[in-house]
C-alpha cells in the first residue's frame, strides 16, 4: 500500500504570495492532519479533516486555511507569506473507526516551503 | 493545555550499547496515549512505540521499551543494542483518546533529542 504523499517536497516563495500544499492520504483513510515544523516552536498541529469537513484546528493566523476533497485529498493553503512562515510542512492520514479511541497517524515526508 | 518537555536536547549512544531518552508531559486527563516518534534526516516521522495510559505493563517493541511512570508524568525510552540506523530525531508526543464525532486528538510533541550513533 502507498504511503501519505506530499507534492511538491520543497518550495520557495517570497513574503506576501500565497502558497498551497497537497497532501495524499493512504487509501482508504478518511481522515488528514497538518503540522507546522520550525527549529523554534517544534511541532505543531494545524489543523484536521475528515470527510471533508475540519474538525480540529490549531492555535494559528487565519491565513492559514485546508481543505479535503471527496477522494480525501487534502490541501492547505497560506496567504500572504511571512518569513516566520518557513517551516516543514507534515500531514498524516489515519482510517478512524466509531467506537475507537485511538488510530494511528501515519506521516508524510513533509513540503519545506522557505519563505524569502 | 497539556504540554511535553524533553529535556535532552542531544544524546549520543555507542553502537550496541543502551541509551535512554527523557520525556515528561503535564496533563489533568486520565485517558490518553504516550508515543515515541522517530525522524531520520529523510524526515519521514515513524512511530516507535505506543502507550496506552490506562495500561500498566510497560510497551516493548522489539530494541525499544519505555519506562511509563504515570504518577510522576514521565515516559522513557530506552533503545538497546543500539544500531547505527537508529541515529535520528526522537520526539515524545501525547495525544488525547478520541471520542466519538470528536475527531483525532492532535499530537502534542516535545522539543525533540537528536540521538547520534557512534560506530
Amino acid at each position: 500500500k502507498a504511503g501519505v504523499t506530499q507534492t511538491p517536497r520543497y518550495l520557495i516563495k517570497t513574503r506576501g504570495q500565497q502558497v498551497t500544499l497537497s497532501c495524499s492520504p493512504i487509501s482508504g483513510h478518511r481522515s488528514v492532519s497538518w503540522y507546522q515544523q520550525t527549529p523554534g516552536q517544534g511541532l505543531q498541529f494545524l489543523f484536521e479533516y475528515f470527510s471533508e469537513t475540519q474538525r480540529n484546528k490549531g492555535n494559528f493566523p487565519g491565513r492559514f486555511s485546508g481543505r479535503q476533497f471527496s477522494n480525501s485529498r487534502s490541501e492547505m493553503n497560506v496567504s500572504t507569506l511571512e518569513l516566520g512562515d518557513s517551516a516543514l510542512y507534515l500531514c498524516a492520514s489515519s482510517h478512524p473507526r466509531a467506537g475507537e479511541t485511538y488510530n494511528e497517524q501515519f506521516f508524510g515526508p513533509g513540503t519545506r516551503l522557505t519563505v524569502l | 493545555a497539556q504540554t511535553v518537555t524533553q529535556s535532552q536536547p542531544e544524546m549520543s549512544v555507542q553502537e550496541a550499547e543502551t541509551v535512554t531518552l527523557s520525556c515528561t508531559y503535564d496533563t489533568s486527563e486520565s485517558d490518553y496515549y504516550l508515543f515515541w516518534y522517530k525522524q531520520p534526516p529523510s524526515r519521514q516521522m515513524i512511530l516507535v512505540i505506543r502507550q496506552e495510559a490506562y495500561k500498566q505493563q510497560n510497551a516493548t517493541e522489539n530494541r525499544f521499551s519505555v519506562n511509563f511512570q504515570k504518577a510522576a508524568k514521565s515516559f522513557s525510552l530506552k533503545i538497546s543494542d543500539s544500531q547505527l540506523g537508529d541515529a535520528a530525531m526522537y520526539f515524545c508526543a501525547y495525544r488525547s483518546a478520541n471520542y466519538p464525532n470528536s475527531g483525532n486528538t492532535p499530537l502534542v510533541f516535545g522539543k525533540g533529542t537528536r540521538l547520534s550513533v557512534i560506530a
